[in-house]
């Protein structure tokens, strides 16, 4: 069974970076894409960008300044950093597996932006 | 690219019929048969319902299907459960993705 789990400060102070490591476990992370999405409390859902099984990736252009995401195959994790954070920043962050057909979602990791 | 659009809110009886529509652009929605739906129940992450437009993954019910004209998607669920109120989501290719901003729905 394929498995999410986000991982990462709750707390991020304005104008630093927000940092968040998904673990995979199930599947390895060297087939298949690799995303991270956001919900802002009470809002929906944002796509923040993805990671291919090769190390590829494509960012939302409303967010592609600020982003960038990684892999570490050897420890089977995908990484998010979003620098610069403000308040419309604080959202719940999920890593989902797929392209167009995200069947894998991890629990969500709600962070805050605030000093 | 800007977030696809969905009635804020649609509600119908148990046993009927409901859908949800999905409107973008020849550069989304329209560009590509690449659109999905998502279900998210309060406090819970999103499911994947249909993707590719009609597919649907194992596991979920035929009573959930989709659609596609020109630019707008549809999402249809039929014999409509208490189970079903819930957000719901589309989500598009467009180079890279974008989600639609929700649906809620109502079993009256």
């Amino acid at each position: 069974q394929v498995q999410l789990q986000e991982s990462g400060p709750g707390l991020v102070k304005p104008s630093e970076t927000l940092s968040l490591t998904c673990t995979v476990s199930g599947h390895s992370i060297t087939s298949y894409y690799w995303n991270w999405i956001r919900q802002p409390p009470g809002k929906g859902l944002e796509w923040i960008g993805y990671i291919s099984y090769s190390g590829s990736t494509n960012y939302n252009p409303s967010l592609k300044s600020r982003v960038t995401i990684s892999m570490d195959t050897s420890k089977n994790q995908f990484s998010l950093k979003l620098n610069s954070v403000t308040a419309a920043d604080t959202a719940v962050y999920y890593c989902a597996r797929g392209w167009g057909n995200t069947d894998y979602w991890g629990q969500g990791t709600l962070v805050a932006v605030s000093s | 690219q800007s977030a696809l659009t969905q009635p804020r809110s649609v509600s119908g009886s148990p046993g009927q019929s409901l859908t949800i529509s999905c409107t973008g652009t020849g550069s989304d929605v329209g560009g590509y048969n690449f659109v999905s739906w998502y279900q998210q129940h309060p406090g819970k992450g999103p499911k994947l319902l249909i993707y590719d437009v009609t597919k649907r993954p194992s596991g979920v019910p035929d009573r959930f299907s989709g659609s596609k004209s020109g630019n707008t998607a549809s999402l249809t669920i039929s014999g409509l459960q208490a189970e079903d109120e819930a957000d719901y989501y589309c989500c598009s290719h467009a180079g890279g993705f974008v989600f639609g901003g929700g649906t809620e729905v109502t079993v009256l």
